[in-house]
């Protein structure tokens, strides 16, 4: 079955500087990647995906970045402001019916004032 | 207010009692899933369900049971034989994807927190 490693575990940057979180995953069939995140106390919610026919998609000031043959793909998040501090999931699935949801182990991001 | 809802959010029980957890959603998806949420572990998926009456084993369904007698609800029971319940569980909903459709976002609930001793 699929397996999804994420590293780093822990992130602290300065407020303003960038962040990037990678992830690898085990499965080529895989066809989408989603980015969750969960702040302190609350529910994960998507903040940005890609499916496995796109390269790279952009969204403010996020971005996730894909490579299929060597099956990573990494969130990038530039200014980083201090609401960016949470618990930061991807993910891989199957684009099938339901989705089979398979999530890397988190990465805390701290940003920095 | 739509949603997907999850009761109680706290939950505490004796070792050797089975558990209900409740999970409803008025989100018209036909998709539902169960995780468990470990310090560490990121979120690992325990049933799914892709339309009422029908539901598969996640990676991690030993000791658990669920049902979906209807679109909006699909309960879960963490039962004795779970060796190690006490977690925090999410349930999350989703439209049945297809090749066609952009919407492929789980939404999920609040948690419950389990802890047994």
């Amino acid at each position: 079955g699929e397996n999804v490693e994420q590293h780093p575990s822990t992130l602290s940057v300065q407020e303003g500087d960038s962040a990037v979180i990678k992830c690898t995953y085990s499965d080529s069939a895989s066809n989408y990647f989603p980015w969750y995140k969960q702040e302190l106390g609350k529910r994960p919610q998507l903040i940005i995906d890609i499916r496995s026919n796109v390269g790279e998609k952009k969204d403010q000031r996020i971005a996730v970045t894909l490579n299929k043959t060597a099956k990573h793909f990494s969130l990038h998040i530039t200014e980083t402001q201090p609401e960016d501090s949470a618990v930061y999931f991807c993910a891989a699935s199957k684009l099938q019916g339901a989705q089979k949801l398979v999530f890397g182990q988190g990465t805390r991001l701290t940003i920095n004032p | 207010d739509g949603g997907i809802t999850q009761s109680p959010k706290y939950l505490f029980r004796k070792e050797g009692q089975n558990v209900t957890l409740s999970c409803e959603q008025n989100l018209n998806h036909d998709a539902m899933y169960w995780y468990r949420q470990d310090p560490g572990q990121g979120l690992r998926l325990i049933y799914y369900s892709q339309i009422v009456n029908d539901f598969q084993k996640g990676d991690i369904a030993e000791g658990y049971s669920v049902s979906r007698e209807k679109k909006e609800s699909f309960p879960l029971t963490v039962t004795s034989a779970q060796k190690n319940p006490t977690a925090f569980y999410l349930c999350a909903s989703s439209i049945r994807t297809s090749g066609a459709r952009r919407d492929y976002e789980q939404y999920f609930g609040p948690g419950t927190r389990l802890t047994v001793t």
